[in-house]
């Protein structure tokens, strides 16, 4: 079946920092992929997604590309802040409309 | 604008106990699911529905339960509570559209002793 897999954390950063959280899928067809942010004590919340091949995701300065080749969706960020510790998910959605999680990559940045 | 409103926000149960979680939406979505959080497994899925009246089995559903009675309302019921059961719910809900993405409420903390 489908599936997604992220890079394991956790990521630890210093502010300015240049952040890559890793990101593979297997999927059947032509799903959609994001990327959701958990904040502590918080639910998940849409960060940035992407629905088809070579198109490029991005909000608060963070970007991730789909790439079909490589089958991959990997987020990235100039220059983190502290702000941006959180917890940082991949998933895929696929022909049934369900949404495939992977497993969360935690980040933390320190001043 | 509420969103999606879960209650209650941490609950504690003994072994056999039963309960149920309550989600509630107020964005006309016609889909909701009912995830589980656990440490290094990301969200599992439990059970979603596709509309009011329709529900399916996710990759978790043994020993939950759940209707549609309404789009609003998705409960999620734990017939007889278990400690395998410990972890954080939580309920999601998007419209029809296959790129709308999932709006989460701020979970359940459930812990079985």
């Amino acid at each position: 079946g489908d599936s997604v897999t992220q890079m394991e954390g956790p990521v630890t950063l210093s502010e300015e920092a240049f952040l890559t959280i890793n990101c593979t899928y297997t999927a059947t067809g032509y799903p959609s992929l994001f990327w959701y942010v958990q904040y502590p004590g918080e639910g998940l919340q849409l960060l940035l997604k992407a629905t088809k091949a070579d198109d490029k995701g991005s909000n608060k300065g963070f970007e991730a590309t789909y790439r079909k080749e490589t089958t991959s969706f990997h987020l990235e960020k100039g220059s983190v802040q502290v702000s941006d510790s959180a917890v940082y998910f991949c998933a895929l959605r696929d022909s049934s409309y369900k949404l495939i999680f992977g497993s969360g990559t935690r980040l933390l940045v320190r001043p | 604008n509420a969103g999606v409103t879960q209650t209650p926000k941490f609950q504690v149960l003994k072994t056999g106990q039963s309960m149920t979680l309550q989600c509630a939406q107020d964005m006309n979505h016609e889909y909701m699911s009912w995830y589980r959080q656990d440490p290094g497994m990301g969200l599992r899925l439990i059970h979603y529905s596709v509309g009011a009246g329709i529900t399916d089995q996710g990759e978790v559903p043994n020993g939950y339960n759940v209707s549609r009675s309404t789009t609003e309302d998705f409960p999620l019921r734990l017939l007889s509570a278990a400690p395998s059961q410990t972890s954080v719910y939580f309920c999601a809900s998007w419209d029809r559209s296959q790129n709308s993405p999932l709006h989460f409420g701020n979970g359940t903390r459930l812990t079985v002793t």
